[in-house]
């Protein structure tokens, strides 16, 4: 059966640190993978794309990771800030502009 | 631009009780999206609209209805509302080129009591 795997447990890190997020996939073979980003009682926003043929995307402090071999995205938030504390989604192309969304990682920076 | 707007932010029904979640986008989208997210899963699918009069089913499609009558809008209806609808709804839109990001409203939180 199709799965998305994201973290379930909250991931605790010290401010400054590099957080790193892990979205693994099943049964799927996407054309690209999203984040997105979902403050508590708000809709996700999108944070970056990545393609299947891109290996590496780097936005600001923000690096994603995508190996069509292992099935795995990794989702790096360097130098990380109290502000980045939030629930992280990993989103999987399934064709005709659809998605499919991992349930989530909740990501706690601590000063 | 106010983006994706939905209304209500809250509501509370009883078992058998009919609602319809509003939708409304500025952006001149052609897709549009319902999915609803519950503790521990993903946003999950329940239709979706690749254009005005258009719909189709999602991966959870079972006890809505939607209808695009115009652009903007995208509507979703519950006709009779069980306590498994009881979630948060998460209305999005999207353009039609490649690899389109979607624009999430702020949602709404319904209780089936």
């Amino acid at each position: 059966s199709q799965k998305i795997e994201q973290n379930s447990e909250a991931l605790n890190i010290q401010e400054g640190k590099t957080a790193t997020l892990t979205c693994n996939y099943t049964n799927y073979s996407p054309a690209y993978l999203q984040w997105y980003r979902q403050d508590p009682g708000r809709g996700p926003v999108f944070l970056l794309l990545i393609r299947e043929n891109e290996k590496e995307k780097r936005k600001e402090r923000l690096k994603v990771t995508f190996d069509t071999t292992l099935k795995q995205s990794l989702f790096h938030i360097t130098a990380s800030q109290p502000a980045d504390s939030a629930t992280y989604l990993c989103a999987l192309d399934q064709g005709g502009n659809k998605l499919v969304f991992g349930a989530g990682t909740i990501l706690r920076v601590k000063s | 631009n106010a983006g994706v707007t939905q209304t209500p932010k809250f509501r509370v029904l009883k078992t058998g009780q009919s609602m319809t979640l509003l939708c409304a986008q500025d952006m001149n989208h052609e897709y549009m999206y319902w999915y609803r997210q519950d503790p521990g899963m993903g946003l999950r699918l329940i239709h979706y609209s690749v254009g005005e009069g258009t719909t189709a089913k999602g991966e959870v499609p079972d006890g809505y209805n939607v209808s695009r009558l115009k652009k903007q809008n995208f509507l979703l209806g519950l006709e009779s509302a069980a306590p498994s609808q009881t979630s948060v709804y998460f209305c999005a839109s999207s353009g039609t080129g490649l690899n389109e990001k979607l624009f999430f409203g702020s949602g709404t939180q319904l209780s089936v009591l």
